[in-house]
């Protein structure tokens, strides 16, 4: 089966630290997409960043990057500079272009003030 | 705000009974994509259409059925309702013009089955 896993499913950090989310997948496939999703108690789904996997060069959006290693299939994200809105549950995902996506279970964030 | 919307917000009904859970895609978008989010289950796939044509099925049950609209809206059908169908049902919409293959999601639809 081809799996997103989240291996980390709490984490905690003081406000203004930085955090860094793990994600790995499983896939023979040479291209295919890779995201971060943020979930907010108002249970809506967000997107954050994307990473195309023929790019080399990490993507970053803002507070937000990625760790994107190709060979290991490893894609972290990093939050620098955490606020208190920070704070939401955070999905991996993956699809392979214009098909479903699919979920790692996710990481609880808190943002401790 | 996404630009993807869903009706209704929340939906309370009885085990047995039939709802229709209503997406609208962004303006553009040709992707229709329904996923359940339930607390032990986290997000699965349901179905996806694209431009009309259904193009992928995932664990959807086969008391659940989906259309889309030539508008592009999309409808999830739910039927004979049992307890296990609460859940958050989300809908996506996404179209590869940019290049890029993200999906916007919709505020989601929380049906509770007592």
């Amino acid at each position: 089966a081809q799996t997103v896993t989240q291996s980390q499913p709490e984490m905690s950090v003081q406000e203004a630290e930085t955090v860094t989310l793990s994600c790995t997948y499983d896939t023979s496939e040479n291209n295919y997409y890779l995201f971060w999703y943020k979930q907010p108690p108002s249970r809506q789904m967000i997107l954050v960043i994307r990473q195309e996997a023929y790019k080399q060069q990490n993507a970053t959006e803002n507070r937000f990057s990625v760790n994107f290693q190709k060979a290991a299939k490893s894609f972290s994200l990093k939050i620098s500079d955490s606020q208190l809105g920070d704070t939401a549950m955070y999905f991996c995902a993956r699809n392979f272009g214009n098909e479903k996506l699919t979920f790692g279970t996710g990481t609880r964030l808190t943002i401790i003030p | 705000d996404s630009g993807v919307t869903q009706t209704p917000k929340h939906l309370i009904t009885a085990t047995g009974q039939r709802v229709t859970l209503r997406c609208s895609p962004r303006s553009g978008d040709l992707s229709v994509y329904w996923y359940q989010q339930s607390l032990d289950q986290g997000l699965q796939f349901l179905i996806q259409y694209y431009n009309g044509e259904e193009r992928a099925k995932g664990n959807i049950l086969e008391r659940f059925s989906a259309q889309q609209f030539p508008d592009l809206h999309s409808e999830l059908n739910l039927s004979s309702l049992e307890l296990g169908d609460s859940a958050l049902y989300f809908c996506a919409s996404s179209t590869p013009i940019s290049g890029g293959y993200e999906q916007y999601f919709g505020p989601g639809t929380r049906l509770t089955v007592t």
